[in-house]
């Protein structure tokens, strides 16, 4: 059964970037029918979408955080990661990584079970 | 961009029906709807897929329809382990971008 784990720094000070792994177990990443996304919760708040990495290779970023997030793939470590740059304290929130299943319809149907980043001096 | 809208809470007893909605323009003609299921400190669960369908393992009870500007997520027979939040979701193919209502907060009274 295909397992995710996000892992990464849980501080980060103020103007630095915020950098998350998500290891793929259980399965490959370069599987095919399957893309994978990143999504954050804010402290007591929702689901927010910040992109996905298609498996063609193609990004797709949330239009609030475009212009600070990079999503990208390594296929030889079986995971892959997301780089948020000139973080805030709104940053703060956890982390979830997730599968997207073409044969779901573009339903993300495994999620990692999230990892909590703080943004603060 | 695309908006969905939920009522960020909807009460129920045990044992009775628990109808969530998610507001959206056309949204019964456009992308599938996605449905998650999000109990206090875990991690969401697709509980509905492409509208109506389900994963392997999740009951019966759970069941999702689209009509006109409005999906409705259907929970039969509520259980008090059913109270958490419920998330729509659609990937907007316009922009290929995912969007995520805003959550409705089920309690089973």
């Amino acid at each position: 059964q295909l397992q995710l784990q996000e892992s990464g720094s849980g501080l980060v000070k103020p103007s630095q970037t915020l950098s998350l792994t998500c290891a793929v177990s259980g399965g490959s990443i370069s599987s095919g029918g399957y893309s994978w996304s990143w999504i954050r919760q804010p402290p007591g708040k929702g689901l927010e979408w910040i992109g996905y990495i298609y498996h063609s290779g193609s990004t797709y970023y949330n239009p609030s955080l475009k212009s600070r997030v990079t999503i990208s793939v390594d296929r030889s470590k079986n995971q892959f990661s997301l780089k948020l740059s000139s973080v805030t304290a709104a940053d703060t929130a956890v982390y979830y990584c997730a599968r997207i299943n073409d044969y779901y319809y573009y339903g993300m149907d495994v999620w990692g079970q999230g990892t909590t980043v703080t943004v603060s001096s | 961009s695309y908006v969905l809208t939920q009522p960020p809470s909807v009460s129920v007893a045990p044992g009775m029906t628990a109808r969530v909605t998610c507001g959206g323009n056309n949204i019964g003609g456009r992308q599938p709807v996605h449905w998650f299921q999000q109990r206090p400190g875990q991690a969401p669960v697709l509980v509905v897929y492409d509208n109506s369908d389900r994963p392997s393992g999740i009951p019966e009870r759970f069941s999702g329809s689209t009509s006109g500007n409005t999906a409705t997520l259907t929970i039969s027979w509520v259980e008090v382990g059913d109270e958490a939040d419920y998330y729509c979701q659609v990937w907007d193919s316009s922009s290929d971008h995912m969007v995520f209502g805003g959550g409705t907060k089920l309690t089973v009274l």
